[in-house]
């Protein structure tokens, strides 16, 4: 079976602290995708992450790939109410196409 | 806007009515993909079509569901005879090839009253 497994599936911060959102995955893929959904909206792509070893950062947020050992992570850096939400973590699978196998995804709330 | 877009964005219906859902997928985009989203939880493959083909259905995806891609552009997605348990999120996603980056539209959210 499948699996992708993100942890924690929730997170509270407080605005300004640091934390690693982490993602195994079962698959022998060397790509791994990051995506953002705010509240009743759709997917926004954050990261694409192609190979062993990339690593991927847009602003407060850093992405990594560890192929070898399944992982990938997303690290926040002096998190920002903004960045509230929730943040998937996908492999492709190649039975399907290639469609993304998404895992359960990690709900992230930045406090005051 | 040169994005994928889904049509309705929000359907309420009656158990045992029929619903078609519309995904237009970004114009050079020759994959499109349909996923399911409860609360809660991440999206499901449903199914995907290169070009005008239907490749890959999930099991997911019960006889009650179908898909069309007539003519590799515009997809639709139809439900026959709702059930409560079909409310959910549908999201359209398109992609050029494989292993490039898929491109979510903004989903059309069931709800099976």
């Amino acid at each position: 079976e499948l699996k992708v497994e993100q942890n924690p599936l929730f997170l509270s911060m407080q605005e300004g602290k640091n934390y690693t959102i982490y993602c195994n995955y079962s698959t022998t893929s060397d790509r791994l995708y990051w995506y953002r959904q705010d509240p009743g909206k759709s997917l926004e792509s954050l990261f694409v992450l192609l190979s062993n070893g990339a690593v991927k950062q847009e602003g407060r947020l850093m992405a990594s790939l560890d192929t070898k050992a399944r992982l990938s992570t997303l690290h926040i850096t002096a998190a920002v109410h903004d960045l509230s939400a929730t943040y998937f973590c996908a492999d492709p699978n190649s039975n399907s196409g290639y469609a993304l196998n998404f895992g359960k995804g990690t709900s992230l709330l930045v406090t005051p | 806007d040169t994005g994928v877009s889904q049509d309705p964005r929000h359907k309420i219906t009656k158990r045992g009515q029929n619903v078609t859902f519309r995904c237009d997928p970004i114009s050079e985009h020759n994959r499109l993909y349909w996923y399911r989203q409860t609360l809660g939880q991440g999206p499901e493959f449903l199914t995907y079509f290169q070009n005008e083909a239907q490749l890959e259905k999930s099991r997911l995806l019960s006889d009650r569901f179908s898909a069309e891609r007539p003519k590799g552009s515009f997809s639709t997605l139809e439900i026959q005879r709702t059930e409560q348990g079909d409310s959910a999120m549908y999201l359209c996603a398109s992609s050029f090839g494989a292993w490039t980056e898929a491109f979510f539209g903004q989903g059309t959210r069931l709800t099976v009253v």
